[in-house]
């Protein structure tokens, strides 16, 4: 049973440009949460979405920032027109469930802006 | 709003050794507790977890933790450590909605 895939792993953009992050939860999990590390922080949550809806935002960055997740394929997070301070790790994680469920993350795609 | 507090940022001790790590939080109610940890190079994987029942959690490789509810506490120990316990460890807590709150991880160092 594979694990939460997430790519690309390492991704480098200029400022001004968008960049697109993508995460395939693990089979048969169906809630999805993304989560951004900054040096010397913790995770810091920033949105949970189940298939086709957006159940938290309130981590999220008012602008720039948007996330989904299809009927079909692997969620998004979406960021554009990136500044440096968008530069950290992006951790996703799934879930089968909301609640009492463990959350199993993905290798993160570490986004440096140049 | 929640809120975890993990002690120490940097823990360095010797193979053999006895480990507490310490993590406290900020909420009222009932929460669920976790600690993950990270290997080098490698994503988070979930160390334990409490829900409820004893609060003596016992997790994999060795570690355990131990809720207590009047301290808002849920403090990581491991008896005797080895150097591949070296890696980055995060408490978090979710009040049962599923939203993770993660204190700012402790770097763990073991030498040999």
């Amino acid at each position: 049973n594979a694990g939460v895939m997430q790519n690309p792993r390492h991704l480098v953009r200029r400022r001004g440009q968008e960049a697109r992050l993508r995460c395939s939860p693990m089979k048969g999990h169906s809630h999805v949460y993304w989560y951004r590390q900054l040096p010397e922080e913790g995770l810091k949550f920033m949105v949970y979405l189940q298939k086709e809806n957006i159940i938290d935002e309130s981590g999220m960055p008012k602008e720039r920032f948007s996330a989904e997740f299809p009927k079909e394929g692997p969620s998004i997070l979406r960021i554009q027109q990136v500044v440096r301070g968008d530069s950290a790790a992006y951790f996703c994680a799934s879930s089968p469930g909301q609640g009492l469920y463990e959350q199993y993350f993905g290798p993160g795609t570490r986004l440096t802006v140049t | 709003a929640q809120s975890v507090s993990q002690h120490n940022h940097h823990v360095i001790l010797s193979e053999a050794a006895s480990l507490e790590l310490g993590c406290n939080y900020s909420y009222g109610g009932t929460v669920n507790l976790f600690w993950y940890v990270q290997y080098p190079g490698q994503h988070l994987q979930l160390l334990l977890k409490y829900f409820s029942g004893d609060p003596l959690v016992k997790g994999i490789k060795g570690f355990e933790a131990e809720f207590i509810k009047s301290k808002f506490s849920f403090n990581l120990r491991k008896p005797s450590v080895q150097w591949s316990d070296t890696a980055e460890y995060f408490c978090a807590v979710n009040s049962g909605y599923s939203t993770l709150t993660f204190g700012k991880g402790t770097m763990l160092l073991v030498s040999p």
